[in-house]
């Protein structure tokens, strides 16, 4: 039971380049969500889904889009990497059966725009 | 809209001493509030949560009670550790809007030998 999990680890991108990331979570969980962490500002949420098929902008949205294909993989892409991109993405799930909704973490994606 | 205000780092304290973390909400609703911690190079894991007003949440020696009077959820621990040395978060669930879970900036805690 890997939990969640993201890929890739790090990334360094050129501002205008494009990449996809990776969030992949084996608890069956319905929910998951995109979210940046930057210092002092603490998480921010980018985008969520309730359900394969779902997706639901967060609290800054702008610059990415996110697609959830199936249950378990939840995937970030940026279509035109800006260096106010750089910070690092967690990915997290959470279960519907959870009526406190507590979510699991990803160990983070570090990405820096240059 | 719903926010955590949590006192800014960092916090350098020696082993064995008392620590606290003061954490304060804004929410229209009626929230579920959470510590999570995160250690170096991880990403972030629940330490303790709380679900209405008076109830404490407690783990590894880590204790905080959901104060609504003062909207307050205060972390502390009697004795810290060594291994407590991470980034705390406290962070805010709505009951209304579940899928909205909101962060304070959090606070770094170093501990010494």
């Amino acid at each position: 039971n890997a939990g969640v999990t993201q890929t890739p680890k790090f990334r360094v991108l050129k501002t205008g380049q494009s990449m996809t990331l990776l969030c992949a979570q084996d608890m069956n969980h319905e929910y998951m969500y995109w979210y940046r962490q930057d210092p002092g500002m603490g998480l921010r949420l980018i985008h969520y889904s309730v359900g394969e098929g779902t997706t639901a902008k967060g609290e800054v949205p702008d610059g990415y889009n996110v697609s959830r294909l199936k249950k378990q993989n939840f995937l970030l892409g940026l279509e035109s990497a800006a260096p106010s991109q750089t910070s690092v993405y967690f990915c997290a799930s959470s279960s519907e059966a959870d009526i406190y909704y507590e979510q699991y973490f990803g160990p983070g994606t570090r990405l820096t725009v240059t | 809209g719903d926010s955590v205000t949590q006192m800014e780092g960092p916090v350098t304290l020696s082993e064995e001493a008392f620590l606290t973390i003061n954490c304060t909400y804004t929410a229209t609703g009626y929230p579920s509030l959470f510590w999570y911690v995160q250690y170096p190079g991880e990403g972030l894991q629940l330490l303790l949560k709380a679900t209405k007003a008076d109830d404490k949440g407690s783990n590894k020696g880590f204790e905080a009670t959901y104060r609504k009077e003062t909207t307050s959820f205060h972390l502390e621990k009697g004795s810290v550790q060594v291994s407590d040395s991470a980034v705390y978060f406290c962070a805010l669930s709505d009951q209304w809007n579940n899928n909205d879970m909101r962060f304070g900036a959090g606070t770094r805690l170093t501990v010494k030998p």
